[in-house]
């Protein structure tokens, strides 16, 4: 069975602080991670990674995969109370679908 | 370009009474995946739709159903409702096949059952 598992599960910071959140992966047929944001109801888009050592950067985020621990990070530096919420990463398979299995987010709270 | 559009998005059912969801996704995308947030376990497949079929079903009794139809909407149906079948309701719609992009996901539907 497939199985996505984020790290921390919580995480509180302060204005300014940067972060690091924690994805690792055991997945069948694996194609590409996918992160998430979720601050109400619907997940948006970050980044996805296809290619292991390879860094995607948006303004204050970034993150890399390594294909071979099974493993990605997202990183968050000068965090802001707007980057409140939960961080979502998912795993699509080999197939070309989006069937992403989940992991159970970190939520992450930026406190002035 | 409107965005994934669920419907509607809150509704109370009681125990045993059957339900539906439904899910219009972004113009050109054909295949519409639900998936289920229950509090505490996450996010979790549920069906995947492309082209009016369906391709795939998660871990889920035969009480959740659903179809696509011609202009690639969707419903999702969930038949004798259970008090732990609360939870927000998320649809995704994306590409064929999801060739070179992400899933794009609806505002949800919120269902409480009671």
């Amino acid at each position: 069975e497939d199985k996505v598992v984020q790290s921390p599960l919580s995480l509180v910071v302060h204005e300014g602080d940067t972060v690091t959140l924690n994805c690792s992966y055991e997945v069948t047929n694996f194609r590409s991670l996918l992160w998430y944001k979720q601050e109400k109801k619907a997940p948006t888009f970050l980044f996805m990674l296809t290619s292991s050592g390879i860094e995607k950067k948006s303004g204050r985020l970034s993150s890399i995969l390594d294909k071979k621990e099974l493993f990605s990070i997202l990183n968050i530096t000068a965090t802001q109370t707007g980057d409140s919420a939960v961080y979502l990463c998912a795993s699509t398979p080999g197939a070309g679908s989006y069937q992403l299995t989940f992991g159970k987010g970190t939520k992450l709270s930026v406190i002035p | 370009e409107a965005g994934v559009t669920q419907s509607p998005t809150h509704l109370i059912k009681t125990r045993g009474q059957q339900v539906t969801l439904r899910c219009s996704p972004i113009s050109g995308h054909t295949s519409v995946y639900w998936y289920q947030q229950a509090l505490g376990l996450g996010l979790q497949f549920l069906l995947w739709y492309d082209e009016g079929e369906e391709r795939n079903r998660g871990n889920f009794p035969p009480r959740f159903s659903g179809r696509q139809f011609p202009n690639y909407s969707s419903e999702l149906n969930v038949n004798a409702l259970e008090l732990e079948d609360s939870a927000l309701y998320l649809c995704a719609s994306s590409l064929l096949g999801g060739a070179g992009t992400e899933a794009f996901f609806g505002q949800g539907t919120r269902l409480t059952v009671v």
